[in-house]
């Protein structure tokens, strides 16, 4: 089965970029699916990131618009994001996730990755 | 703020029924039949639980049922068992330019 995995920098100094990545294993990021990332920070709730199709093509939460860049890697099957011009405000846990064929739920989480912006 | 209200918190004993609203407007949650719902244990990633406002994936519980009327879907969980005590989010699609919107998560206490 699906099974994805985060991975990148646990801490990240305020002004710089985060930059994560998510492998796909078990499964093609070629498939009829959306791939996406969500954040959480510490004690509070979920907010959408943004998603990728393997063919490029993205949509963006517009709050985090300006900042924030999600590519695809078909070869190495796996997809990443880029966040710039960190704050605190941007701590969190950062999960990527597979969107269900056909519908926008998300079924199918890496564990997530704990980033702090801190200098 | 999150675009979509939640309850802070509800409760029950094991084997009543409860309910969690998740109050949006036309522009997300009465807009589309794309309402989700994730359970969340504490540490741990989030679980889908119920998709396009009253699908279950395999292997949740048919426990576990959503719906949906105007602007305010809703999750009941009968038969409450201990396990089920996490948090749960709901989630919808708002269009294209909004994309996708969390509530702001309920905790459920089993007594």
């Amino acid at each position: 089965q699906v099974q994805l995995q985060e991975s990148g920098p646990g801490l990240v100094k305020p002004s710089g970029t985060l930059s994560l990545t998510c492998a796909v294993s078990g499964g093609s990021i070629s498939s009829s699916n959306w791939w996406s990332w969500v954040r959480q920070p510490p004690g509070k709730g979920l907010e959408w990131i943004g998603e990728i199709y393997h063919s490029g093509s993205t949509n963006y939460n517009p709050s985090l618009k300006s900042r924030v860049t999600i590519s695809v890697d078909k070869s190495k099957n796996q997809f990443s994001l880029k966040l710039s011009s960190v704050t605190a405000a941007d701590t969190a846990v950062y999960y990527c996730a597979r969107v269900v064929g056909g519908s926008d739920a998300f079924d199918i989480w890496g564990q997530g990755t704990m980033v702090t912006v801190s200098s | 703020q999150s675009a979509l209200t939640q309850p802070r918190s509800v409760s029950g004993s094991p084997g009543q029924s409860v309910t969690i609203s998740c109050t949006g407007t036309s522009s997300d949650v009465g807009g589309y039949n794309y309402v989700s719902w994730y359970q969340q244990h504490p540490g741990k990633a989030p679980k889908l639980m119920i998709y396009d406002v009253s699908k279950r994936p395999s292997g949740v519980p048919d426990r576990f049922s959503g719906s949906k009327s105007g602007n305010t879907a809703s999750l009941t969980i009968s038969g409450l068992q201990a396990e089920d005590e996490a948090d749960y989010y709901c989630c919808s699609y708002a269009g294209s330019f909004t994309g996708v919107v969390f509530g702001g998560g309920t905790k459920l206490t089993v007594l």
